[in-house]
């Protein structure tokens, strides 16, 4: 199946600094991607998408100044967490739709942040 | 709007025994339907889809039924493995390019 690589998984950051986290789809073309926020013991929360070469869209309630997405490329979505601080503390998750409809998703990146 | 939902928060079943975990969702205008499994610190990984032309999709141990009269859908694991043992997410959409709305997730233990 398709392979969405997600790094880092697992970043330790201070209150105040910013957060990058890639997610690149390695053999296929993603026009589309998504990114999601987990909680412990909770579904997935759609947080953007992400569409190459365009603005991303973002769910209600989601800050767009505060998690920049960029989709510079067909393989490549980039997710920023700004000025993190401990409530951004979360499992994010980003997906690619590969062939017909199926999302395939990255390995996640665990954020802590102090 | 969508909502999806699993109807247990886990189920235990002994090793070598079937399993089977359901989903309700609510959009009659769903039209493609997903199981992911997703263990402990990782991503959501794809198990087997089914469009709503179907009522039926069967992988290798794994079978996915879907009944929209009622809208529920089901996963069955044939003979559990304890590798089996993860957390199952229901997944649909409707729309070729609309976003998957997720249910809750159940957790599957499988005894020993």
């Amino acid at each position: 199946g398709a392979v969405v690589s997600q790094h880092p998984s697992r970043v330790i950051c201070k209150s105040g600094t910013s957060v990058k986290i890639e997610c690149r789809s390695l053999d296929f073309q993603a026009t589309t991607m998504f990114w999601y926020r987990q909680f412990p013991k909770k579904s997935l929360m759609l947080m953007a998408t992400s569409n190459e070469g365009s603005k991303a869209t973002y769910e209600q309630g989601v800050e767009k100044d505060k998690f920049l997405i960029n989709h510079a490329s067909l393989t490549l979505s980039t997710l920023t967490v700004t000025s993190a601080h401990p409530e951004d503390s979360s499992f994010y998750i980003c997906s690619a739709r590969g062939v017909g409809r199926k999302l395939f998703f990255g390995s996640g990146t665990q954020l802590s942040v102090l | 709007g969508e909502s999806v939902g699993l109807h247990l928060p886990t189920l235990s079943v002994q090793e070598g025994d079937n399993s089977i975990i359901n989903c309700a969702y609510s959009n009659s205008a769903s039209d493609y339907f997903i199981w992911y499994k997703q263990e402990s610190g990782k991503g959501p990984q794809f198990i087997i889809d089914i469009r709503s032309n179907m009522d039926k999709r069967q992988g290798q141990r794994v079978t996915v039924l879907l009944n929209k009269t009622v809208k529920h859908l089901s996963l069955q694991i044939a003979a559990t493995q304890p590798g089996d043992s993860a957390v199952y997410f229901c997944a649909v959409t409707t729309g070729a390019n609309s976003k998957l709305t997720f249910g809750k997730g159940i957790t599957l233990s499988v005894r020993p």
